[in-house]
């Protein structure tokens, strides 16, 4: 399995451009969630969803934040219009399953430069 | 609601030297205790967890946490490190929740 998938690796965009962040689940995990990660903040849990359906949005920042799950092997979470505090890594993670006690397994991360 | 504390920001050590990194957690229900690593550029990946049973787990890499449920802590150890350990180690708490609930790291730095 290529593991979870994320694009793009880096991101470097002017302040006010709408920015798309994609994830590819492993196949088979039915959870899949969205993090950033700042040094200021360490890893907050943006959003995540079961079976392609938002679960908990509460950790979402703003209204200029928001994730969608079309369907079981795509994701995307989009800023717009984008700030310069939203730079951070941005990881998607899926697991199994929501309720199960298994970890998660994390992609390798989109690095966000907004100038 | 659960959390996790972890205390050091930084542990410097010198190769082959043991080490622990110190996680506690709160929770008033039953959990799950995770550690992961990150190496740099990179995701997290999981290290080694706790469900239930042995109160000592292992990983396939020589680190073994131990959970300790009187003092709510599942400290990670390593007797002996090696220049490949540098990381950053994330400890991780799961309730009857949906959520893993990360603690906010502890970078080892593994010198010569």
């Amino acid at each position: 399995d290529a593991g979870v998938i994320q694009s793009p690796r880096h991101e470097v965009t002017e302040m006010g451009q709408e920015v798309t962040l994609r994830c590819k689940p492993i196949s088979g995990h039915n959870s899949l969630f969205w993090y950033r990660q700042t040094m200021m903040r360490g890893l907050e849990l943006l959003i995540y969803f079961n079976n392609n359906v938002p679960i908990d949005d509460s950790g979402m920042p703003e209204d200029r934040f928001s994730a969608k799950m079309p369907n079981a092997s795509f994701s995307t979470l989009k800023i717009q219009p984008s700030e310069p505090r939203d730079s951070a890594v941005y990881f998607c993670a899926s697991s199994p399953a929501v309720r199960v006690v298994y970890g998660y397994t994390f992609g390798s991360g989109t690095r966000l430069t907004v100038v | 609601a659960q959390s996790v504390t972890q205390l050091d920001s930084q542990v410097p050590v010198f190769e082959e030297a043991p080490v622990e990194l110190r996680c506690n957690y709160s929770s008033s229900v039953s959990v799950y205790l995770f550690w992961y690593v990150q190496y740099p550029n990179q995701g997290l990946q999981l290290l080694l967890k706790y469900l239930s049973g042995s109160t000592l787990v292992e990983s396939i890499n020589g680190f073994e946490a131990e959970f300790n449920k009187s003092q709510t802590s599942f400290h990670l150890r390593k007797p002996s490190v090696h220049i490949s350990d540098t990381a950053e180690y994330f400890c991780a708490v799961r309730a009857n929740t949906d959520k893993l609930i990360f603690g906010t790291g502890t970078r080892l730095q593994v010198f010569p």
